[in-house]
């Protein structure tokens, strides 16, 4: 089926590691976003790409990096992991910016 | 930055019952949408609402877009256990080309 696809869906990382989490959208959408989610916050932007070749940081960007790799796919790196890190990193895509977003299914990130 | 304010936080209702939450701004919006999140799942699109005054049903879920342009509400009539959730509310400020900021969300108990 059509849609955002996350990986990896869990994952465990110490204190200083560093990894990248991954998403891919089969839509042909123009833009893209990583959201996090932590519990009675919401929904929280970290950074976006309005459209390939473009990115820009969103509500709460310090600590993570992404890339536009193309049109598909959309990574966000977190080069030196903290416990404040721990969260649900949502990728979400839209055919253009603003337009209502599709999301994938999640990444549950603990940082121990 | 930019901030909707949606209430209640949590709602505890008894199967069968209707149910109603709200989203206010202090800033006017183009756009709401409503969006439900299934636990371990990413939100999905409910209703999206783009003229003041419109109301919007989509089967038991009837969202309208209120008149200030600066709130609107979601009601669920007869409400199921597949109604368990959060509820986000989320809004463009003016243009298409706005992001779209989320509330924090309603989170939906059904009591059996």
């Amino acid at each position: 089926n059509a849609g955002v696809t996350q990986t990896p869906k869990f994952q465990v990382l110490k204190t200083g590691q560093s990894m990248t989490l991954q998403c891919a959208q089969d839509m042909n959408h123009n833009s893209m976003y990583w959201y996090r989610q932590d519990p009675g916050m919401g929904l929280r932007l970290i950074y976006y790409s309005a459209s390939e070749g473009t990115t820009d940081k969103g509500e709460v960007p310090n600590g993570y990096n992404v890339s536009r790799l193309n049109k598909r796919e959309f990574s966000l790196r977190l080069e030196s992991a903290a416990p404040s890190q721990t969260s649900v990193y949502f990728c979400a895509s839209s055919p253009e910016a603003g337009y209502g977003y599709t999301f994938g299914s999640g990444t549950r990130l603990t940082v121990v | 930055g930019q901030q909707l304010n949606q209430s209640p936080q949590s709602m505890f209702i008894q199967e069968g019952e209707d149910v109603s939450m709200n989203c206010t701004s202090s800033s006017i919006f183009n756009t709401w949408l409503w969006y439900k999140q299934d636990p371990g799942e990413g939100p999905v699109l409910l209703i999206a609402l783009y003229k003041a005054g419109e109301l919007t049903s989509n089967g038991r879920l009837t969202a309208q877009f209120g008149i200030t342009r600066k709130d609107s509400f979601l009601n669920i009539s007869a409400s199921i256990p597949s109604d368990v959730g959060i509820y986000f509310c989320a809004g463009q400020l003016r243009s298409r080309d706005d992001k779209i900021i989320f509330g924090k969300g309603t989170r939906l108990h059904i009591l059996p």
